[in-house]
């Protein structure tokens, strides 16, 4: 079965315009991590942001922010007056565990191609 | 933040050689480090787990005989494509985990892409 699912292929959007990528993912722990990447066209993966199963806030970096519906099992994110360096692959992944020993792998999903049109 | 590099950023390589590629942490030590595999708009895929010191752990399907696995030192890993087919052909990505940030977080190198002719 899927552990992360993101059902959008691609996602085009207007530049300043708020955006959401979905994810959701399928754990039976309790103690797990979301994390989602962003990968330009050079390939690397760059971090964006966190969000910890216990955390009781939405996670928050700049105009980055994680809709985390625990219930739902699902950790969108949410970017913020969108700019055209936005477009690139966005990847959600998830550790399963607390990560200090053991269970430290991520696991991704497919991505989500977004592309900012001027 | 943790900065972790890759060389070589692009190899070519004919069908039959072996490929090194190194991964290493710049200003942080890693006691573990990852290795990703990722076709063509495709997502990544764990490789194998590497760990200082001892042996690395593969996920299931990956032939440890085929991709060999060295984590030498706290800042340095190598993965060696053996014999290598086109079949092998791909991004290969390395990440290093710091315990001490939010969530132990996982730093990415740039990555290497290995064309075998």
């Amino acid at each position: 079965a899927q552990k992360i699912t993101q059902t959008q292929p691609g996602m085009f959007v207007q530049e300043k315009e708020a955006v959401t990528l979905d994810c959701t993912y399928d754990t039976s722990d309790q103690s797990y991590g979301l994390f989602w990447y962003k990968q330009p066209s050079s390939g690397e993966m760059i971090f964006l942001i966190y969000q910890g199963s216990y955390d009781e806030q939405n996670a928050t970096e700049g105009r980055y922010s994680l809709n985390f519906q625990k219930a739902r099992k699902s950790a969108n994110l949410v970017i913020s007056a969108s700019q055209l360096g936005d477009s690139a692959m966005y990847f959600c992944a998830m550790r399963e565990g607390s990560g200090v020993q053991g269970a430290q792998k991520l696991v991704f999903g497919q991505g989500t191609r977004l592309t900012i049109n001027p | 933040g943790a900065v972790v590099s890759q060389h070589p950023s692009r190899v070519i390589c004919k069908s039959g050689t072996s490929v090194k590629i190194e991964c290493r942490s710049l200003d942080f030590q890693a006691t573990t480090m990852f290795w990703y595999r990722q076709f063509p708009k495709q997502s990544l895929m764990l490789m194998a787990t590497s760990n200082e010191g001892s042996k690395a752990t593969y996920e299931q399907g990956v032939e440890k005989d085929k991709f060999l696995i060295n984590h030498a030192s706290l800042t340095l890993s190598t993965l060696t494509v053996t014999s290598a087919h086109p079949e092998d052909s791909s991004f290969y990505i390395c990440s290093a985990r710091v315990p001490t940030t939010r969530g132990r977080r996982q730093y990415f190198g740039p990555g290497t892409r290995l064309t075998v002719t």
